[in-house]
């Protein structure tokens, strides 16, 4: 079946532009995970999303970073005003619901700030 | 807050060698540990994975043992391929907030030559 998928592949924006990063989770997974990963910090939790309950935003590194999940399908992710330091790859995960379920991951975003 | 440490390489080794990965983690509660692999060019894929103390993990000829009393998940090969090169992730579930966000290791890469 369909895996997650993840758009766009690959961005390239300037300094001080807004992005959106779109993730579509595998049909049936209501946990719905945002991680991103950077050659200096590895792999980090963004935000997570379960069903109707309010997200876990614990993660966001900044007021400029924002997501939401409409449906409780698709989702996107928004950085605002991007800076060099948000260059890194998005990563999306979705799961079945909570009780240790394995998540599974999208191919990523390649986001590159010039 | 949870973490996991493990090797980070860059590791080299030949066809048939045998393959050990450390990973210990720090964590309050039990949480599930994971390792996740992603194949050159392609996405973050699990591995294997344990829910609970001396649960052993087992694919692709990859094993894992979950000990509580070390802390530890150490992921072993006996034969390594040419095909198991890759970069490894060690994780855990972090039940911390109730979203089961995975913490991850900094990664490994491993080549595996002819």
């Amino acid at each position: 079946g369909a895996g997650v998928s993840q758009s766009p592949s690959n961005k390239v924006t300037e300094k001080g532009k807004d992005v959106e990063l779109r993730c579509d989770p595998i049909s049936g997974h209501t946990a719905l995970y945002w991680y991103r990963q950077s050659l200096g910090q590895g792999l980090e939790f963004l935000i997570y999303f379960q069903g109707n309950s309010a997200p876990d935003k614990s993660g966001l590194p900044s007021d400029r970073f924002s997501a939401e999940r409409t449906g409780g399908s698709v989702s996107t992710l928004t950085i605002q005003r991007t800076q060099q330091e948000d260059s890194a790859v998005y990563l999306c995960a979705s799961s079945y619901r909570q009780g240790n379920q394995p998540q599974h991951f999208g191919d990523g975003t390649r986001l590159s700030i010039l | 807050g949870n973490s996991v440490t493990q090797m980070e390489g860059p590791v080299t080794l030949s066809e048939e060698a045998f393959l050990t990965i450390n990973c210990t983690y720090t964590a309050t509660g039990y949480p599930s540990l994971f390792w996740y692999v992603q194949y050159p060019g392609e996405g973050l894929q699990l591995l294997l994975k344990a829910t609970k103390a001396d649960d052993k993990g087992s694919n692709k000829g990859f094993e894992a043992t979950y000990r509580k009393e070390t802390t530890s998940f150490h992921l072993e090969k006996g034969s390594v391929q040419v095909s198991d090169s890759a970069v490894y992730f060690c994780a855990l579930s972090d039940l911390q907030g109730g979203s089961e966000k995975l913490v991850f290791g900094k990664g490994m890469k491993l080549t595996v030559n002819p």
